[in-house]
C-alpha cells in the first residue's frame, strides 16, 4: 500500500498569513493526489484534483503543487472559514490511501 | 442542487450485520463511479471500497480490511449505493461517507461526498 505522510498533525495560524501543508507519498504517485477539507460535523469538500487543479467553485487562495512524491497545498491568505483539517489522498493504486490530516488551528 | 444522502447506521452488536444507503440527487447518478469511505471516531479517512458504473459492469474493489465482509451494489434507477456489512467488530466503528468521482474522462477524484452515517458496533 502507498502511505501517505502528513509531517505536521496541527498548525497554528492567523487570519491574513500564508500557510502550506506538505504531503509525502511512499512511491512516486505522479499527478494522482486529492487535497480534501474536512470541517467539524460538516461533509467533507473536495478541494484539489490532480496535485494542482482546484475544484468547481473552490477560491484561488487554496492551490495545490507537486508531482511524484512530495506535494503542498498552500493557502495564500488564510480566511476565517479555512480553519479545518485537511488531508491528501492519492489515487493511483489501489488501495486508496490518506494522509492523517493537518488540523489549522486559530 | 446535487448531494448525497446516507442512511442506515446505528448501534449494532459484534458480529451482527447493517446495510447502509447513499441516495444521490441532482445529477446522472448512472455515470458515477461511487465510493465508500469511513472516519473512526477521532480519527482520519479510511477507503472502504468502490463500486464502478453499468459501463465497467459494476465492478469492485475493496480494502483488505473488509474483503470478504462488506459488499457494495448499486441500483441505479434508485439513485442508490449500498454497503452490506457483515460480522461487524469494534474496528468498524465510525462515520460512513459515500462519495462519488468525477465522470470526466480519466480522472479519478472525489468531487462530492455525503454528510455521513455513524455506524456503532
Amino acid at each position: 500500500d502507498i502511505q501517505m505522510t502528513q509531517s505536521a498533525s496541527s498548525l497554528s495560524a492567523s487570519v491574513g498569513d500564508r500557510v502550506s501543508i506538505t504531503c509525502r507519498a511512499s512511491q512516486v504517485i505522479f499527478d494522482s493526489l486529492a487535497w480534501i477539507q474536512q470541517k467539524p460535523g460538516e461533509a467533507p469538500k473536495s478541494l484539489i484534483y490532480d496535485a494542482s487543479n482546484l475544484q468547481s467553485g473552490v477560491p484561488s487562495r487554496f492551490r495545490g503543487s507537486g508531482s511524484g512524491t512530495d506535494f503542498t497545498l498552500t493557502i495564500s491568505s488564510l480566511q476565517p472559514e479555512d480553519f479545518a483539517t485537511y488531508y491528501c489522498q492519492q489515487y493511483k493504486t489501489f488501495p486508496l490511501t490518506f494522509g492523517g490530516g493537518t488540523k489549522v488551528e486559530i | 442542487e446535487m448531494q448525497l444522502v446516507e442512511s442506515g447506521g446505528g448501534l449494532v452488536q459484534s458480529g451482527e450485520s447493517l446495510r447502509l444507503s447513499c441516495e444521490g440527487s441532482g445529477f446522472i447518478f448512472g455515470a458515477h463511479y461511487m465510493d465508500w469511505v469511513r472516519q473512526a471516531p477521532g480519527k482520519g479517512l479510511e477507503w472502504v471500497g468502490r463500486i464502478e458504473n453499468r459501463g465497467q459492469r459494476f465492478n469492485t474493489e475493496y480494502a483488505a480490511s473488509v474483503r470478504g465482509r462488506f459488499t457494495i451494489s448499486r441500483d441505479d434507477s434508485k439513485m442508490s449505493i449500498y454497503l452490506q456489512m457483515r460480522r461487524l467488530t469494534t474496528a468498524d466503528t465510525a462515520v460512513y461517507f459515500c462519495a462519488r468521482l468525477s465522470a470526466v474522462p480519466r480522472r479519478y477524484d472525489f468531487d462530492l461526498w455525503g454528510l455521513g452515517t455513524l455506524v456503532t458496533v
